[in-house]
């Protein structure tokens, strides 16, 4: 089955405990993305991953790493989590259509979602 | 500055009738429209897209319809059912910054179907 997998799914931790969100598709889609989803404020993207070792800033990045070391994975890292990362969190994936304008609109593949409470 | 807004954090309809879902823009460098529906507990899930050089798309009992002078767009399901009570999610490609990796999202609007 295609998917997005996310672990893990839910998760409380305690403030600068550093933590990693995993997150893996089976599609070999070229482009990652990780976002997060808090009340009032809508999806908003953090990182994102156009293929292997190439990765960018979202709209969000501060307090979060990312690494593309192989096309499947895209982990979340959180050095240092602080309360205002409490969030729900997805991963997301798709092929890049291409960057002309018109060429298609990418249809993104979201994992379940990873809940996260830093105390 | 929000560049796609979602104004109504909540719609409520009777099953059978119309859902209209709004969603409205200020970036005229957007290409491409999607809607993505979410039930609680799962991520979201691609509905339908619109690409801006067409006005109308339809998939069944879901349209979208874009009214580019206006930099608005609309989900209508008609008949609304009951499994169509989800968040929907308005979102929209910007081309001007590199293309198919930029989807800006809006709040989303919870459509409540009522049996």
């Amino acid at each position: 089955e295609a998917q997005v997998t996310q672990n893990p799914r839910y998760l409380i931790t305690v403030t600068g405990k550093k933590l990693t969100v995993t997150c893996s598709q089976n599609m070999n889609h070229e482009y990652m993305s990780w976002y997060r989803q808090d009340p009032g404020l809508g999806l908003r993207q953090i990182y994102y991953s156009m293929n292997v070792e190439v990765t960018d800033k979202g709209d969000v990045p501060e307090g979060y790493k990312v690494s593309r070391k192989e096309k499947r994975n895209f982990p979340l890292i959180l050095e240092s989590p602080s309360p205002n990362q409490t969030s729900l969190y997805f991963c997301a994936s798709s092929f890049l259509i291409g960057t002309g304008r018109f060429a298609g609109a990418n249809v993104l593949t979201f994992g379940a979602g990873s809940r996260l409470t830093v105390l | 500055d929000q560049q796609v807004k979602q104004n109504s954090p909540s719609l409520s309809v009777q099953e059978g009738r119309i859902s209209i879902l709004n969603c409205d823009y200020t970036n005229s460098m957007f290409d491409y429209f999607l809607w993505y529906k979410k039930y609680p507990a799962e991520g979201p899930t691609f509905l339908i897209s619109i690409s801006s050089i067409k006005d109308k798309n339809e998939d069944g009992r879901f349209t979208v319809f874009l009214n580019k002078s206006a930099k608005h767009l609309s989900l209508h399901i008609v008949p609304s059912q009951p499994g169509d009570s989800a968040v929907y999610f308005c979102a929209a490609r910007d081309f001007a910054q590199g293309g198919s990796e930029k989807l800006v999202f809006g709040k989303g609007t919870k459509l409540t179907v009522n049996p």
